[in-house]
């Protein structure tokens, strides 16, 4: 596609709730990534796939925070008995190679609000 | 760990000012450095990107460069418009693999 594309752009779920947020990268991109951003802060690294496979997960804050790339395309962020702190933007950005000399694309994220 | 810095928070100006945001970074290891602006509720939208080995990118009013050695990055921005109006965002990637962002400025910029 022209660009990474997100969905929902808005998701309200209740406290406890299951939820899938998904990722469209650039077409041929094969770093993939995943942010989070609170409100007046700048977003934080949570996961990064090249591939298939998460090379860097290291951002996740828990083990309610999963994510998945099968074919090394469209990446699904899920996260599982939603609280209220989850609540933020999700940021998902591409990148041509993922090896630092590449410019990040970023979508224009999911607004989760656990309620 | 790397952190960045960006100064000031927040920056009103008349419409027409010069203007200069301040990115810093305690690691200077660095692949490259990239500044983005946000508008409310939307994503990021990549301005510049200046790799290690560059001292300046520039993209029409814009004009980014870099200090690696003292881990520090300007942002120009020439003539101001209310359309600048935004956050802007520099992140700075070490590992290759992931970004570390500032928390922003908020520029306003007055007609």
């Amino acid at each position: 596609g022209a660009g990474v594309s997100q969905t929902p752009s808005n998701k309200v779920t209740e406290k406890g709730k299951y939820v899938e947020l998904r990722c469209d990268p650039i077409s041929g991109h094969t770093a993939l990534y995943w942010y989070r951003q609170s409100l007046g802060q700048g977003p934080e690294f949570l996961i990064y796939f090249q591939g298939t496979g998460a090379a860097d997960d290291s951002g996740l804050p828990n083990d309610r925070f999963f994510a998945v790339r099968p074919e090394g395309s469209v990446s699904t962020l899920k996260i599982q008995r939603t609280e209220r702190g989850d609540s933020a933007m999700y940021l998902c950005a591409s990148s041509a190679q993922g090896q630092g000399n590449t410019e990040a694309f970023f979508g224009q994220g999911t607004r989760l609000t656990v309620v | 760990k790397q952190e960045v810095t960006q100064i000031p928070a927040a920056l009103s100006v008349p419409e027409g000012e010069n203007l200069v945001l301040n990115c810093s970074f305690t690691d200077s290891a660095i692949y490259n450095l990239q500044w983005f602006r946000q508008d409310p509720g939307k994503g990021l939208t990549s301005l510049l990107l200046i790799q290690s080995s560059q001292r300046e990118q520039t993209s029409g009013r814009l004009n980014a460069s870099l200090d690696k050695s003292s881990g520090r990055s300007t942002l120009y921005i020439a003539a101001s418009q209310p359309g600048d109006s935004a956050t802007y965002l520099c992140a700075v990637d070490n590992a290759g693999n992931m970004l570390t962002f500032g928390g922003g400025t908020r520029l306003m910029v007055k007609p």
